[in-house]
């Protein structure tokens, strides 16, 4: 079946620090990535998605590469800002008349000033 | 964008007793909604698949009799915790897909129902 690995957390970064939060996932067909986004206390938000091999989602400063030839589909960003502290959510979603989505095991991410 | 809204969002309750959540679309239509639980340090995990009209899909080792899941509208699914234990203390999530339009997997989240059993 579908599946999702990203980086166990918690990661720890200085402001104005590089991420790089990983991922890399198992699936049949042509999945959608997506990187969802939990700010503390809330619900999950849409941070930024791919459709196909080789698009580049990108929100925010936050991007990120569908590599089909690496099963991966990374999160960046080149300068985090404390407000960037959160749990990072990678999903795959599959199509073929069933939206279900799957989700790794989220990553926290603190920024410290 | 798409807005889903959960109410309540923090429910304590006594042991036996039962509690409703319920999860509102609030600018859409959708025909299918989700239920999701979300574990201390682990990710969400879908309990099943509301379908509007009709009988919700549960996953696998959920227990539809504990977990009752009504779809009566196109815009609110209702998620009942039936005879509820510490056990069942959790933060549970609901989302939503528009029923209009190409559908690429993105789901629309509400904020979420920190349930919480004495």
């Amino acid at each position: 079946g579908d599946s999702v690995t990203q980086m166990e957390g918690p990661v720890t970064l200085s402001e104005e620090a590089f991420l790089t939060i990983n991922c890399t996932y198992t699936a049949t067909g042509y999945p959608s990535l997506f990187w969802y986004v939990q700010y503390p206390g809330e619900g999950l938000q849409l941070l930024l998605k791919a459709t196909k091999a080789d698009d580049k989602g990108s929100n925010k400063g936050f991007e990120a590469t569908y590599r089909k030839e690496t099963t991966s589909f990374h999160l960046e960003k080149g300068s985090v800002q404390v407000s960037d502290s959160a749990v990072y959510f990678c999903a795959l979603g599959n199509s073929g008349g069933y939206q279900k989505v799957t989700f790794g095991t989220g990553t926290k991410l603190q920024v410290i000033p | 964008g798409a807005v889903v809204s959960q109410h309540p969002s923090r429910v304590i309750c006594k042991s036996g007793t039962s509690v409703k959540i319920e999860c509102r679309s609030l600018d859409f239509q959708a025909t299918t909604m989700f239920w999701y639980r979300q574990f201390p340090k682990k990710s969400l995990m879908l309990m099943a698949t509301s379908n509007e009209g009709s009988k919700a899909t549960y996953e696998q080792g959920v227990e539809k009799d504990k977990f009752l899941i009504n779809h009566a509208s196109l815009t609110l699914s209702t998620l009942t915790v039936t005879s509820a234990h510490p056990e069942d203390s959790s933060f549970y999530i609901c989302s939503a897909i528009p029923a209009a339009g190409a559908s690429t997997g993105e789901l629309f989240f509400g904020e979420g129902s920190r349930l919480t059993v004495l």
